[in-house]
């Protein structure tokens, strides 16, 4: 996974918590991203950084909020989960103009 | 956000066959078309890509072409084999964003 590490696997939260997804690589890349995907459909993108302190919304940001303190660290803050946020989540890197993504965290809200 | 429909959603061929995947755009501005396999429970691998400037691009058993006057562009796989199977999707690169298709889902049959 390209030096992408993402916690936790799996996770189950009820309605209304809170949970943040972490996103490590190794690799010193500015580039960093973070999407959903929802069974049989593609990956949407939520946010994404081009470097430490730069962060800007993706296609669908709505619930969710990041942060980048450091080039090592990406992660994706989830207040008030909802159901409509149960999906797969996947960080990715950019080297270049081509991403490299994490093995996924498995979210599921009830 | 941008379109990029992908067909079809589901492709079954015999070992030793060949598969066609295609994609259409609307961002006639995309200069960046990346392919990507995705095992069952794991990221997005990128496969292979093509740039706006290049027509063809091969990679041993993969293939993709482009055709920007058309927006769009496909990915060939010759001699299938069952490591093949797999869910794969195309994306388009449209400044600091990707939209990906919503994937094929390839078996290949012994």
């Amino acid at each position: 996974n390209a030096g992408v590490t993402q916690t936790p696997k799996f996770r189950i939260l009820k309605i209304g918590q809170s949970m943040t997804l972490q996103c490590t690589q190794d690799m010193n890349h500015n580039y960093m991203y973070w999407y959903r995907q929802d069974p049989g459909m593609g990956l949407k993108l939520i946010y994404y950084s081009v470097g430490a302190g730069i962060t800007d919304k993706g296609e669908v940001p709505n619930g969710y909020n990041v942060s980048r303190s450091t080039t090592e660290d990406f992660p994706l803050r989830l207040e008030l989960a909802a159901p409509s946020q149960t999906s797969v989540y996947f960080c990715a890197i950019g080297i270049g103009s081509e991403q490299y993504f994490g093995p996924g965290t498995r979210l599921t809200v009830t | 956000g941008e379109n990029v429909e992908q067909h079809p959603s589901t492709l079954s061929v015999q070992e030793g066959d060949s598969a066609v995947i295609k994609c259409t755009y609307s961002d006639s501005a995309s200069n960046y078309f990346p392919w990507y396999k995705q095992e069952l429970g794991k990221g997005p691998q990128l496969i292979i890509d093509i740039r706006s400037n290049v027509g063809e691009k091969k990679d041993q058993r993969i293939a993709v072409t482009l055709n920007k006057t058309a927006k769009h562009f496909s990915l060939h796989i010759t001699e299938t084999q069952p490591e093949d199977s797999a869910v794969y999707f195309c994306a388009q690169n449209t400044g600091n964003q990707f939209y990906f298709g919503t994937g094929t889902s390839l078996t290949v049959i012994p």
